[in-house]
């Protein structure tokens, strides 16, 4: 089974520091991951993804991940955070090669004070 | 480009009664997914269409929830008859193909279960 754990509801982050939102997945075989944001009354949207080759993927505005096989994280981060960037995170799996179902995490709140 | 078009935005409805939500994917869109996402969780797929056949219907129930997408295009989720902890917001995704993990999500039809 496959599984994905965001261990943090809530970031909070001053705007202008770097942001770092935590996943680590659970999977057999070769991992597929990849970042959605929810905006508060819109559907999620794609950031980034992961299949294979360079360990840090970089993703839509200013966002990348760094993919850990050891550690079976892929983290989310971003080196300057905006207010704007405050939303809902959520990190997400499947096996490559495997169901195409994928496995969400539960979410992690993001709040970047101005 | 058009977003994927959701309707309604908002459904309260009694236990045991019928509810239905339209889904209209991305022009050319061959894949269709519906998810169900419960306050606090991340979104759980329940049923994946490519074209008009479906290709995972694993973690639907279906003793009460059916799907359709009869010409490949739009679809729809039925839920009948609806329970309490049905309560969620259902959202529509698309992608081009299967294997595209950048899916395409639609706004969520928001439901509430009395």
């Amino acid at each position: 089974a496959q599984s994905v754990a965001q261990p943090e509801d809530q970031v909070n982050v001053a705007e202008g520091n770097p942001l770092t939102v935590k996943c680590t997945y659970s999977v057999s075989g070769n991992p597929y991951l990849f970042w959605y944001v929810q905006y508060p009354n819109r559907g999620l949207q794609f950031l980034l993804k992961y299949i294979t080759g360079d360990n840090l993927v970089k993703g839509s505005y200013g966002f990348e991940a760094e993919f850990n096989k050891s550690q079976t994280s892929f983290h989310l981060k971003k080196p300057s955070a905006l207010v704007s960037d405050s939303a809902l995170y959520f990190c997400a799996v499947r096996a490559l090669g495997g169901s195409y179902i994928p496995t969400f995490g539960r979410g992690t709140s993001l709040i970047v004070h101005p | 480009e058009a977003g994927v078009a959701q309707s309604p935005r908002y459904k309260i409805i009694e236990k045991r009664q019928s509810v239905a939500f339209w889904c209209n994917p991305i022009s050319g869109h061959a894949t269709l997914y519906w998810y169900q996402q419960i306050l606090g969780q991340g979104p759980k797929l329940l049923i994946q269409f490519q074209n008009n056949g479906v290709v995972d219907d694993s973690q639907l129930p279906k003793d009460r929830f059916s799907a359709e997408r009869l010409k490949g295009v739009d679809s729809t989720l039925k839920i009948q008859p609806a329970k309490l902890e049905d309560s969620a917001v259902y959202l529509c995704a698309s992608s081009l193909e299967t294997n595209q993990e950048t899916q395409y999500f639609g706004p969520g039809t928001r439901l509430l279960v009395l």
